[in-house]
């Protein structure tokens, strides 16, 4: 069955950088775009981007373009997220998801465990 | 930017109510909406894709509707296990939205 397993929490002080790691399992990793998701505490869900891992192309939302890289690592199916310049409202919930596709049209499949990024000094 | 208006924001329910929570996009996205379920402490679910297609293993009390800029999710009869966020996105632009989200709970 379909896995994506992410690295583990993270606290880290306003002005680093985080990169949190996303390993997949169970089906052919080239073939399935892979988006990032954030939830910040009690908030809804924010698209950061997707990058494909047949090819690397990315497509980043406007409010991260510059500070978010996406990254994909296809000998070991794993796919990356740096986000870098932390604020404070960067904390929350991310999560990496597994495209589908119904008829033309694409949707989060399958997601990530989620990996909680604390941005505090 | 596509904007995304969904509605209400919350709602009280009763089981076996039903419920309609809608959708609408700023510009035209054809069949390109999507409906996913979140209960506290865990990852989304996909329900409905392409507008009214029903995932495997969703309970056939949902359905959604529409094209175009308008759309609907329906839960036909509230079961308890339902109270949760409910969130459309739109998948048409290479840009992928939410909407705000409809937190469903008691009445």
């Amino acid at each position: 069955q379909v896995q994506l397993v992410q690295s583990g929490a993270e606290v880290k002080e306003p002005g680093a950088s985080v990169k949190v790691s996303c390993k997949a399992s169970g089906y052919t990793f080239t073939t399935y775009d892979i988006s990032w998701v954030r939830q910040a505490p009690g908030q809804g869900l924010e698209w950061m981007g997707w990058i494909s891992a047949y090819d690397g192309n990315t497509k980043y939302a406007l409010d991260f373009q510059g500070r978010v890289t996406m990254t994909t690592d296809t000998s070991t199916s794993t796919a990356y997220m740096e986000l870098r310049s932390l604020k404070s409202d960067d904390t929350a919930l991310y999560y990496c998801v597994k495209e589908g596709e119904d008829s033309g049209t694409r949707y989060f499949h399958h997601w990530g465990q989620g990996t909680l990024v604390t941005v505090s000094s | 930017d596509m904007q995304m208006t969904q509605s209400p924001s919350s709602l009280s329910a009763s089981i076996g109510d039903r419920v309609t929570i809608t959708c609408r996009t700023s510009q035209s996205i054809n069949k390109n909406l999507n409906w996913y379920q979140q209960k506290p402490g865990i990852a989304p679910k996909v329900l409905i894709s392409a507008a009214s297609t029903l995932q495997s293993g969703v309970p056939s009390r949902f359905s959604g509707s529409g094209s175009g800029t308008d759309f609907t999710l329906t839960i036909s009869s509230l079961q308890p296990e339902d109270f949760a966020t409910y969130y459309c996105q739109q998948s048409y632009t290479s840009t992928r939205t939410f909407g705000q989200g409809t937190k469903v709970d008691v009445k």
